[in-house]
């Protein structure tokens, strides 16, 4: 248990669903991040929030809007996705300021059909 | 330079012998430093923090030089089960939040 939790643990979706990613974590952390990463691929930085702001976007598709309604939740909203969009979404939180490392979730595991 | 970059690898390495990553990183005034393992499939879990003085867990050693700007780590006796990917991680200042490497692939052989 690493104090940062992911839902669903795998999700399976449509092109033209929509689906949410959830992200919650109770450490006391202000930054938190999502993480893309496809198949034997590195770790691809998708958003960075911190104190509840965006304070990174790196280039990501519209189809991927993220939400961080407070310090704790994180989500990643998902629509009208592509099949090489299916990877492992992972969430990570830390505390900017401090000499403390992050906190990785177990991931989210997409599959889109 | 890139805030922080690492060799990707991979390291093919046989069981028992000893091999070295470096990470690079831009930002002078970083705080501190950390080295991440990856399985395959599976989140990013901490292994070691990276202390001024340099710091050692067994097989495993972790230095910083802050002159050059680079963080290494050293695994000695390679196990079979040491094969995974290993991801710099440096904690800029201020209240910015962490920046990662991509990671260097270790794959140790019998």
């Amino acid at each position: 248990e690493t104090g940062v939790t992911q839902t669903p643990r795998h999700l399976v979706m449509g092109m033209t669903n929509k689906k949410s990613l959830k992200c919650e974590q109770h450490l006391g952390h202000n930054a938190m991040y999502w993480y893309k990463q496809s198949a034997k691929k590195p770790l691809e930085l998708m958003f960075v929030y911190s104190l509840e702001e965006r304070v990174e976007n790196n280039s990501v598709p519209s189809r991927f809007s993220p939400e961080c309604p407070n310090s704790s939740h994180l989500f990643l909203h998902l629509h009208t996705l592509q099949p090489e969009d299916s990877a492992l979404y992972l969430c990570a939180s830390s505390q900017p300021g401090s000499y403390t490392e992050a906190f990785f979730g177990q991931g989210t595991r997409l599959t889109v059909v | 330079r890139k805030e922080v970059e690492q060799d990707p690898g991979p390291f093919n390495v046989p069981e028992g012998a000893t091999v070295a990553f470096n990470c690079t990183y831009s930002n002078s005034a970083s705080q501190s430093f950390f080295w991440y393992r990856q399985d395959c499939r599976k989140e990013p879990k901490l292994l070691m923090s990276v202390y001024s003085s340099g710091n050692e867990d067994g097989r495993f050693t972790a230095q910083l030089n802050r002159a050059s700007q680079y963080i290494s780590l050293l695994i000695r006796d390679s196990k079979l089960s040491d094969s995974a990917t290993y991801l710099c991680v440096v904690n800029p200042p201020g209240n910015t939040p962490l920046v990662f490497g991509k990671g260097t692939r270790l794959s140790v052989i019998a």
